[in-house]
């Protein structure tokens, strides 16, 4: 149980288009989704929290209009990398958490791979 | 705010050995700390974790961690060593009210035979 899923895993785009990822949560609702972004040989770093129904929180230093994030629904959460550039590269793992299931544990996905040509 | 640092980017090891991955973490306020094993083309998975209670938490397939606050440390551990360990270790923290996870750079465990 307890299973997050992203679509795609991997994705090329052309400088200036924009893309979006899907998470979502296949056999439990997440009241709350994280997105996070992984540098080669780094830390995951965690971009924005989202809660369902409201609007996501970002980290200081993520820019909300260059990376859109929905929380629509109890299982999907989309991250939207918008006018996308060649330092948009890089690894997007998202996260589902339910407080019902666990106040603490998250509950990752297989990762999206981005590439910007 | 937390930080996690892992000295050791990679460790490599034979088939059977023991083995210890490295993990310091830095706060001003309580913590709670984890241990993520990612294998390859798979997500995060919480391998174990430690919120309170003993100091020495296991894992069902061998691991154990033990939380030390005077070091504040939290070092990963196995007495003997599978081919299949072969996987990347991630040290994370959070404040006791979970707001988030703070990882660390991660150590890719590399067991040869």
């Amino acid at each position: 149980g307890a299973v997050v899923s992203q679509h795609p895993s991997r994705v090329i785009c052309k400088s200036g288009t924009s893309v979006k990822i899907e998470c979502r949560s296949l056999d439990f609702q997440a009241t709350t989704m994280f997105w996070y972004r992984q540098f080669p040989k780094q830390s995951l770093m965690l971009m924005a929290t989202s809660n369902e129904g409201s609007k996501a929180t970002y980290e200081q230093g993520v820019e909300k209009d260059k990376f859109l994030i929905n929380h629509a629904s109890l299982t999907l959460s989309t991250l939207t990398v918008t006018s996308a550039h060649p330092e948009d590269s890089s690894f997007y793992i998202c996260s589902a958490r339910h407080l019902a299931l666990s106040s603490y544990e998250q509950y990752f996905g297989p990762g999206t791979r981005l590439t910007v040509t | 705010a937390q930080s996690v640092t892992q000295l050791d980017s990679q460790v490599p090891v034979f088939e059977e050995a023991p083995v210890e991955l490295r993990c310091n973490y830095s706060s001003s306020v309580s913590v709670y700390l984890f241990w993520y094993v990612q294998y390859p083309n798979q997500g995060l998975q919480l391998l174990l974790k430690y919120l309170s209670g003993s100091t020495l938490v296991e894992s069902i397939n061998g691991f154990e961690a033990e939380f030390n606050k005077s070091q504040t440390s939290f070092h990963l551990r196995k007495p003997s060593v599978h081919i299949s360990d072969t996987a990347e270790y991630f040290c994370a923290v959070s404040d006791t009210g979970f707001q988030k996870l703070v990882f660390g750079t991660g150590t890719r465990l590399l067991v040869s035979p």
